[in-house]
């Protein structure tokens, strides 16, 4: 079936640094991808959807600055966190498309903290 | 605007008792209802797509259905192995756009 690997698993960071978080179809072909947040005991929050060369559509309330969403391959997504801050800290997670009438695939999540 | 409800928030059951979940929704134009495993620390994990109302899925002890405002999980004699947490979530309008999840039901079988 298909599989979406997300890396890294965890990280931890200084506030102020920045973190890139990658996602990868690894046997599909992913024409969009979306990033979701989620906060302990709560359900996933889309934060944007971005399709392979286009810009990302961001959520309502998502800065777009803070969260850098580049979709440069039909099998790669990044998400870098820039000048994070320990309210940035969250389970972040990445889903992918093949369009159509095709399901969703996530990946596995990344926890950020930042200390 | 469109939503998704899940009930119970958590549910506890012994081992070998059935139950069922409830996903309740209210949006524009039903695609897909989507049913999703997650463990603690991990990515969602696919179970099951509904597409249209009186489809059933099974797969092992789970069995999904669906009306024309809601999805029910049942789970029959349950093992401990399937203590996680369950997400229901919808695709409304035009295939590729996001799916919108309820906030989940939080599923714990003790032996």
């Amino acid at each position: 079936g298909a599989v979406v690997s997300q890396h890294p698993s965890w990280v931890i960071c200084k506030s102020g640094t920045s973190v890139k978080i990658e996602c990868r179809s690894l046997d599909f072909q992913a024409t969009t991808m979306f990033w979701y947040r989620q906060f302990p005991k709560q359900s996933l929050m889309l934060m944007a959807t971005s399709n392979e060369g286009s810009k990302a559509t961001y959520e309502q309330g998502v800065e777009k600055d803070k969260f850098l969403i580049n979709h440069a391959s039909l099998t790669l997504s990044t998400l870098t966190v820039t000048s994070a801050h320990p309210e940035d800290s969250s389970f972040y997670i990445c889903s992918a498309s093949e369009g159509g009438s095709y399901g969703y695939t996530f990946g596995s999540g990344t926890r950020l903290t930042v200390v | 605007e469109d939503q998704v409800t899940q009930s119970p928030e958590a549910l506890r059951l012994q081992e070998g008792e059935s139950s069922s979940l409830n996903c309740s929704y209210t949006v524009s134009g039903l695609r897909g209802l989507f049913w999703y495993r997650q463990d603690p620390g991990k990515g969602p994990e696919f179970l099951f797509t509904l597409y249209s109302a009186g489809e059933e899925k099974e797969k092992e002890r789970l069995k999904a259905t669906l009306t024309k405002k809601e999805s029910f999980l049942h789970i029959t004699a349950p093992k401990p192995e399937d203590s996680a947490t369950y997400l229901c979530a919808v695709q409304v309008n035009q295939a590729g756009t996001a799916l919108i999840f309820g906030k989940g039901t939080t599923l714990s079988v003790s032996s």
